[in-house]
């Protein structure tokens, strides 16, 4: 069955701290990888999309890892901030990257405190 | 640009009444997708199109209906509201079938 888990299930940092999010999945065939940032009442935005060529990629203070043979992927926050408290989803796509057979992980949620 | 926009945001209904959720995206995209966020499980498609005039089902496309008369909208009909379709409902949009999806606000329906 194709799947997608995500740890912590929750977390809290201290503002300026580093974390990482963890993200296994067993879909297969396996064509892209996505990690959204889902703020509290509010729909999810992307951070990166990635294909299982790419290793890694960065947006700003986020950096996604990708190790397609382990299927496993990373989300790492550095030095984080008060606005990166949200849910953090990790989104597979299995059928040549396409929208409609996404599978969508429960999120990590993410509290960044003062 | 508003990008993907949701009408309402909010929304009681009684069982078996009816209501109309209303996506409006101004980026141009080909392809409109709706879907549901239950506590505990993941985003579920529930409808999805691939360009005006075409509308395709989901993974719970089971008591909802959608029209894509334009291409910039695409509603969500609930026919008969059951408590079962109390959910969190965002609408998402994309150029291209692979391409990133754009989500819009969400609008939260409780059905009694």
């Amino acid at each position: 069955k194709n799947q997608v888990e995500q740890s912590p299930q929750s977390l809290i940092i201290l503002e300026g701290k580093n974390c990482t999010l963890q993200c296994n999945y067993t879909v297969s065939p396996f064509s892209n990888l996505r990690w959204y940032k889902q703020d509290t009442g509010r729909g999810p935005v992307s951070l990166t999309i990635m294909t299982f060529s790419e290793n890694t990629k960065s947006n700003g203070r986020y950096t996604a890892t990708l190790d397609a043979d382990t299927k496993q992927s990373s989300l790492h926050i550095t030095a984080s901030q008060l606005s990166d408290s949200a849910s953090y989803i990790c989104v597979v796509s299995g059928n040549a990257g396409n929208n409609r057979k996404l599978i969508w992980g429960l999120g990590t949620s993410l509290a960044v405190n003062p | 640009n508003a990008g993907v926009t949701q009408t309402p945001k909010f929304r009681v209904l009684k069982t078996g009444q009816s209501m109309t959720l209303l996506c409006a995206q101004d980026m141009n995209h080909e392809y409109m997708y709706w879907y549901r966020q239950d506590p505990g499980m993941g985003l579920r498609l529930i409808h999805y199109s691939v360009g005006e005039g075409t509308t395709a089902k989901g993974e719970v496309p089971d008591g909802y209906n959608v029209s894509r008369l334009k291409k910039q909208n695409f509603l969500l009909g609930l026919e008969s509201a059951a408590p079962s379709q109390t959910s969190v409902y965002f609408c998402a949009s994309s150029y291209w079938q692979n391409n990133e999806q754009f989500f819009g606000p969400g609008t939260r329906l409780t059905v009694l």
